[in-house]
């Protein structure tokens, strides 16, 4: 593993049913986050972690949940997934939460549609 | 409210020169970040501005105007491989980053 790794790549699910998108890095750095590409729209931030046990609230929290039992994993669910959630998925990390340079990695993303 | 502004899509001819802008407006200002990303792959990191000024790195170069909540992206000698989106992020006051929507380049031969 080098970077972070999303899993999966891609998923069509039907609307009611749970996911979870996975989240793995191995630079130990100690943020992690969640955001949304949308076309048209900005990256929005779901969910952030600025440290193992610590989760926030993004712009964008309704209907996900996270989890960070500890620093290397951070898995994003859907409790009950809706079409409006069909979106692309990016999860990213930086060194530290609040980290002024902000320079983020990301996965390679996990395309996620809603039926 | 918070907002990040920039053009939707932009074309230049390969061996020029393009300059993307970005107006900002965010609740205190740590920062302003330009990303690329090519399509169906992941925003990777160009540049970082703070101060006023140009930052230049290479063909590409990064100007921050505090004062006009501006900022722009300069790229020079351009390639085929820069065709992608160019992501403008305003870093707020809590340390939160505001993303702008995206300009997607098109480089023609």
């Amino acid at each position: 593993i080098a970077g972070i790794t999303q899993a999966p790549t891609s998923q069509i699910l039907a609307a009611g049913r749970r996911m979870t998108l996975r989240c793995t890095q191995d630079m130990r750095h100690n943020a992690m986050y969640w955001y949304r590409q949308d076309l048209g729209l900005g990256l929005r931030l779901i969910h952030y972690s600025n440290t193992a046990g610590t989760t926030g609230k993004g712009e964008v929290p309704d209907g996900y949940s996270v989890s960070r039992a500890n620093t290397d994993d951070f898995p994003l669910t859907l409790a009950s997934a809706v079409p409006s959630q069909t979106s692309v998925y990016f999860c990213a990390s930086s060194v530290k939460g609040g980290d002024v340079t902000g320079e983020l990695f990301f996965g390679e993303g996990s395309r996620l549609t809603v039926l | 409210g918070q907002n990040i502004d920039q053009p939707t899509e932009m074309t230049a001819t390969e061996g020029a020169i393009v300059q993307i802008n970005c107006t900002y407006q965010t609740s205190g200002f740590n920062g302003l970040f330009w990303y690329q990303q090519h399509a169906g792959e992941a925003p990777t990191f160009l540049s970082y501005n703070v101060l006023d000024g140009l930052e230049e790195k290479g063909r590409f170069s990064s100007f921050l105007s505090r004062s006009k909540g501006y900022s722009y992206l300069l790229l020079k000698e351009l390639q085929m491989k820069d065709s992608a989106s160019y992501l403008c992020a305003g870093m707020d006051s809590n340390y939160q980053l505001i993303w702008g929507a995206g300009t997607k380049l098109i480089i023609k031969p």
